[in-house]
């Protein structure tokens, strides 16, 4: 099936350093959405994004939708060792009812 | 949370038994999904619902079941555990409107020996 183009797949980074990872995908997207995934947990959403170009924050993290709706990116500022997780990207299509998932970004942080 | 359980959250069951999975809501979503997560293949979809009664197949439906008798629950069933089936399982719901999004329930890890 369709899948985002989600980038990088893994991250090593030191604590207190800023982190960017991005979705980018060939079909135009209404919706695009950021989730974390922690181990043993259901992904839990961070940022829902509906129009192209807006801009969202909540707290550290901050994403946007891209001008072309064909892509999105996720940015987390000063990172702490809870960021470390599981970071997936999704889209949806315009009515469509359902999600088209990236593979996500595994966040390390070392101390 | 949107109020989402799974239960159980935990099965190991052998090759060739029935297995049915239970999701729950309690804010009266029309929408609920069923969702496998594997290492290497993220998340997919499995089965949806878009109502009572009203099911269509995701992109790795083979070999699973579905029914939704009741808006508050979805059952996935699988009729007869194959090994490729274990993994872990998520159930979301759907929220409509302007905030049109997708919130995930905690999962059930299933092991099939």
């Amino acid at each position: 099936g369709q899948q985002l183009n989600q980038s990088p797949q893994s991250m090593f980074i030191q604590e207190g350093e800023d982190v960017s990872m991005n979705c980018t995908s060939s079909s135009i997207f209404n919706t695009w959405l950021w989730y974390k995934q922690d181990p043993g947990e259901g992904p839990v959403l961070l940022i829902a994004l509906y129009k192209a170009g807006e801009l969202t924050s909540n707290g550290r993290l901050t994403a946007q939708f891209g001008i072309t709706r064909k892509d999105s990116f996720l940015n987390i500022s000063a990172s702490i060792p809870s960021d470390v997780g599981i970071y997936f990207c999704a889209g949806q299509l315009s009515g469509a009812q359902k999600l088209v998932f990236g593979q996500g970004t595994r966040l390390t942080i070392n101390p | 949370d949107a109020g989402i359980t799974q239960s159980p959250r935990h099965k190991v069951t052998e090759t060739g038994t029935p297995v049915t999975l239970r999701c729950h809501q309690t804010e009266n979503h029309r929408y609920m999904y069923w969702y496998r997560q594997d290492p290497g293949h993220g998340l997919r979809l499995i089965h949806y619902s878009y109502g009572v009664k009203d099911t269509d197949k995701g992109e790795v439906s083979d070999g699973y079941s579905v029914s939704r008798s009741k808006t508050e629950d979805f059952l996935l069933t699988l009729e007869s555990a194959t090994s490729s089936q274990t993994s872990v399982y998520f159930c979301a719901i759907r929220t409509s409107g302007s905030t049109d999004t997708q919130y995930f329930g905690p999962g059930t890890r299933l092991t099939v020996l």
